[in-house]
């Protein structure tokens, strides 16, 4: 059974990074396209970015300038960094696998992250 | 930011059936196949439909999709009270700057 599973802090202060973990366990991450998305408080859902395990990535053009997706096979884990935050950043943050063109299967549980003073 | 465009709200009673109607254009929903997903209150999207019409295993033949021109759409038959929940159509989007994934607006569903 593939299980995603998002962890990193639930707060940020403004103008410091997002870091956050999304660890698979059931599937080797050596496979597939792996996925960030986010939904802030209300509001539909963001699509943030994508990664390969070869590292190749590819991201939300809204959100390019700030944001870093990597991978570490040997973890079985890829990470998300979100630089400079504000409160537009404050949301529910989701990883996800693509099971291919753009279904994505499997989702973790969410993790809230509040960018706050 | 969404380039997909759904109605806000849909609703029906027990037993009726419900669409969803979702619209995009030619580098989105025109050039690549369309993906649903159902969001319980408090919970992670589910993946209800990809490719077009697929069902996942054990997602109920209740809920059937349909892709023409630049424009899909999700059918729910025999509503239930459990279907109430938050419905988004998906797609890539093959915008200049490379591969751009794009949800729609959302649906919320409500059983009357």
């Amino acid at each position: 059974q593939v299980q995603l599973q998002e962890s990193g802090p639930g707060l940020v202060k403004p103008s410091e990074t997002l870091s956050l973990t999304c660890t698979v366990s059931g599937d080797s991450i050596s496979s597939n396209y792996w996925m960030w998305i986010r939904q802030p408080p209300g509001k539909g859902l963001e699509w943030i970015g994508y990664i390969y395990h070869t590292g190749s990535t590819n991201y939300n053009p809204s959100l390019k300038s700030r944001v870093t997706i990597s991978v570490d096979t040997s973890k079985n884990q890829f990470s998300l960094n979100v630089s400079s935050v504000t409160a537009a950043d404050t949301a529910v943050y989701y990883c996800a696998r693509d099971a291919g063109y753009g279904a994505f299967d499997i989702w973790g549980q969410g993790t809230v992250v509040t960018v706050s003073s | 930011q969404s380039v997909l465009t759904q109605p806000p709200s849909a609703s029906g009673t027990p037993g009726q059936r419900v669409t969803i109607s979702c619209s995009g254009s030619s580098s989105n929903i025109g050039s690549n196949t369309v993906n649903w997903y159902q969001q319980l209150p408090g919970t992670a999207p589910k993946l209800l439909i990809y490719s077009n019409n697929q069902r996942p295993s054990g997602v109920p033949d209740r809920f059937s999709g349909s892709k023409s021109g630049t424009s899909a759409s999700l059918a729910i038959s025999g509503l239930q009270s459990e279907d109430e929940a938050d419905y988004y159509c998906a797609a890539w989007d093959d915008s200049l700057n490379g591969p751009l994934y794009v949800f729609g607006t959302g649906t919320k569903v409500t059983i009357l």
